[in-house]
């Protein structure tokens, strides 16, 4: 068990530039969340994926929020267009459906910085 | 929409003290988990304890447990033996139970919890 694994922990992005984040989860967990976390509030729920199906996707915080979780195994999260407001950390989780699914586990996150 | 509260943004104890943070929701479901999180420094969000609405018997973890009061929609966290290392922003967070799917998890804003040597 590896754990969630996120990549970049950090990123600097100019507004107006696309930016893409990965998410590698558990490796036999076949739920993946997304969450987003500003400074002072608990994260908020963005979309969620079951293997390669994406379940939810209405919370996503405008057209220029796109993931994709293609094989069923690593999820990408776009945000394109970026706004000083995207700043935020953005979490990654997993969980296993069926087996105490509600257990998620998180990664570390990746800090977005919009200039 | 659920929502979930906690009206305590800092608290502040000695080493060894019992703290207990607060926690109410709101939701017209019957079948939900509540869970209390932590989130250190290192920003890595770690389950601390959760707790299934049909079960009627309050969670424990070791030095962590909870007060589950269903009819209040009250659910808050005991920390037994308090440590220097139980210093975290602490989260509430609540999900419907459904077997075909579900939401993600609704957190609170947070308790920042202060363990003073």
């Amino acid at each position: 068990d590896t754990g969630v694994s996120q990549n970049p922990r950090h990123k600097i992005t100019k507004r107006g530039q696309n930016v893409t984040f990965r998410c590698d989860p558990i490796s036999e967990h076949n739920r993946l969340y997304w969450y987003r976390q500003t400074l002072g509030q608990g994260p908020e729920f963005l979309t969620y994926f079951q293997n390669e199906a994406q379940l939810e996707k209405s919370r996503l915080l405008s057209d220029r929020f796109s993931a994709e979780r293609p094989k069923g195994s690593f999820s990408t999260l776009e945000i394109q267009r970026t706004e000083q407001g995207d700043s935020a950390m953005y979490l990654c989780a997993s969980s296993l459906l069926g087996q105490g699914r509600e257990k998620l586990f998180f990664g570390s996150g990746t800090q977005l910085s919009v200039l | 929409a659920q929502t979930v509260t906690q009206s305590q943004p800092e608290m502040s104890v000695q080493e060894a003290e019992t703290v207990t943070l607060s926690c109410t929701y709101d939701t017209s479901e019957n079948n939900y988990y509540l869970f209390w999180y932590k989130q250190p420094p290192s920003r890595q969000m770690i389950l601390v304890i959760r707790q299934e609405a049909y079960k009627q018997q309050n969670a424990t973890e070791n030095r962590f447990s909870v007060n589950f009061q269903k009819a209040a929609k009250s659910f808050s966290l005991k920390i037994s033996d308090s440590q220097l290392g139980d210093t975290a922003m602490y989260f509430c967070a609540f999900v419907m139970y459904s077997g075909g799917g579900a939401d993600g998890l609704t957190f609170g804003k947070g308790t920042h919890l202060i363990i003073q040597p």
